[in-house]
């Protein structure tokens, strides 16, 4: 069963330094997404990103942060100078759109540890 | 108000019991609803998910949606020691629409005991 995978699935980092989190989302899919989630608390949305440009993003996704799909199946997150509070379970989803449905799939998430 | 509001439990159970839960919403723009699982440490996996109102049966799980009240609920049938997790509702505006941002509750933990 196709699935998404990320890497690496756990980063430790020093405050101030750039970060990259690879994910490579199911084959077919057309939209991708990055959520997080701050220990203990709710799942958050991030991003999306839909053919090569962002969709929507939130409040939480500034200049910091930004993404790409470098090419034709990784899709990649990058945090330019970390804080102590990026520190979190990162997910990457994606779904394939249009017929094939709107249900977007995680991946196992990376955890980021900032100190 | 939170958009998206879920008793954090935890949920116990015997084994073979019904597992209830439910979400409160209060965005009227939701219109789309998924039921995700969630063990410790690792990503969410999709369960159900559903468009409109009324009932949605998959094997053990029913999902139910009641948009006049903003109210959703996951029946867990039959329910298993491995059914112990963290459930998760989602929900997004619009169905069908890239950038389908997702709003989370907090979660439920279940713990199924044999």
């Amino acid at each position: 069963e196709p699935e998404v995978t990320q890497t690496p699935s756990h980063q430790v980092t020093q405050m101030g330094q750039e970060v990259i989190l690879r994910c490579v989302p199911i084959s077919n899919h057309l939209y991708f997404y990055w959520y997080r989630q701050i220990l203990g608390q709710k799942v958050e949305f991030l991003v999306s990103f839909y053919n090569n440009e962002i969709s929507e993003k939130s409040e939480i996704f500034d200049d910091q942060f930004s993404v790409e799909r470098p090419d034709g199946s990784n899709f990649t997150l990058k945090i330019r100078s970390t804080k102590l509070e990026d520190s979190a379970m990162y997910f990457c989803a994606s779904s394939a759109g249009g017929a094939q449905g709107y249900e977007q799939y995680f991946g196992p998430g990376t955890r980021l540890t900032v100190t | 108000q939170k958009e998206v509001e879920q008793d954090p439990g935890p949920l116990s159970v015997p084994e073979g019991a019904i597992v209830s839960l439910n979400c409160t919403y209060s965005n009227s723009a939701f219109q789309y609803f998924m039921w995700y699982r969630q063990y410790s440490r690792k990503g969410p996996e999709l369960l159900m998910y559903t468009y409109s109102s009324g009932n949605k049966e998959d094997g053990r799980f029913t999902a139910q949606v009641d948009k006049s009240s903003k109210y959703i609920s996951l029946f867990i049938r039959d329910s298993q020691p491995s059914d112990s997790a963290t459930y998760l509702c989602a929900m997004s505006p619009i169905a069908r629409s890239a950038g389908n941002k997702l709003t989370f509750g907090g979660g439920t933990r279940v713990l199924v005991k044999p």
